[in-house]
């Protein structure tokens, strides 16, 4: 079956800490791979998209990722979170066209100053 | 700004009252997806369109309609509200014309059935 785990339900870090959010998803093809990113009261953002190529791609706001064929991961990463960085990340795997997509069900992102 | 439209931001429903939540998008998008957020749920797909005229269901279809008259309009119709429908509704969009397309959210409508 088709599916996207993010383990961590909430993670707190400290401001200037480095943030690693762990995703892990079961997918029947070649999958296409996305991180967005939700503040309170708002819609999703994507923060970065892996569709093929070179697999650590890079997104918006300094985040990072990596695909691991091997470990059917797609962990996001940051070198330091700022405090602006506070919400909630979800995980996301489906098809070329974006048809169907899987979502996880999220990390909430707690960063202390 | 172009984009995707829903409205009404925030609504409270009694049980057994109807309603729709609009969404439309002017970007001349062809995929249309509508999509409900429950707390530690993620996000569940209750209907999509590839196209005007065209709707298919997704994995929690129960309990609401869609149609698909224009390319620009996906109204999600709720005829009998329940209080399991209590939720934060997404409607978003693709363009659907080629590959690695990236979906476009709209803002959320926040729906509460007392």
């Amino acid at each position: 079956a088709q599916s996207v785990t993010q383990p961590d339900i909430h993670i707190t870090v400290s401001e200037g800490a480095s943030l690693e959010l762990r995703c892990n998803y079961s997918y029947g093809a070649t999958p296409y791979l996305f991180w967005y990113v939700q503040s309170p009261g708002q819609g999703l953002q994507l923060l970065l998209k892996y569709f093929s190529g070179d697999t650590l791609v890079q997104g918006i706001k300094g985040f990072e990722a990596e695909f691991k064929r091997s470990q059917s991961s797609f962990n996001l990463r940051k070198p330091s979170v700022h405090w602006s960085d506070a919400a909630e990340y979800f995980c996301a795997v489906g098809a070329p066209l974006g048809d169907k997509l899987i979502f996880g069900t999220g990390t909430r992102l707690q960063v202390f100053p | 700004n172009a984009g995707v439209t829903q409205t009404p931001k925030f609504r409270i429903l009694k049980i057994g009252q109807s309603m729709t939540l609009q969404c439309t998008q002017d970007m001349n998008h062809n995929y249309m997806y509508w999509y409900r957020q429950d707390p530690g749920m993620g996000l569940k797909l209750i209907y999509y369109s590839v196209g005007a005229g065209i709707t298919d269901k997704g994995e929690v279809p129960n309990g609401y309609n869609v149609s698909r008259s224009t390319t620009e309009d996906f109204p999600l119709r709720l005829e009998l509200a329940a209080p399991s429908q209590t939720s934060v509704y997404f409607c978003a969009s693709i363009p659907g014309s080629s590959g690695a397309n990236v979906l476009t959210f709209g803002a959320g409508s926040r729906l509460t059935v007392l």
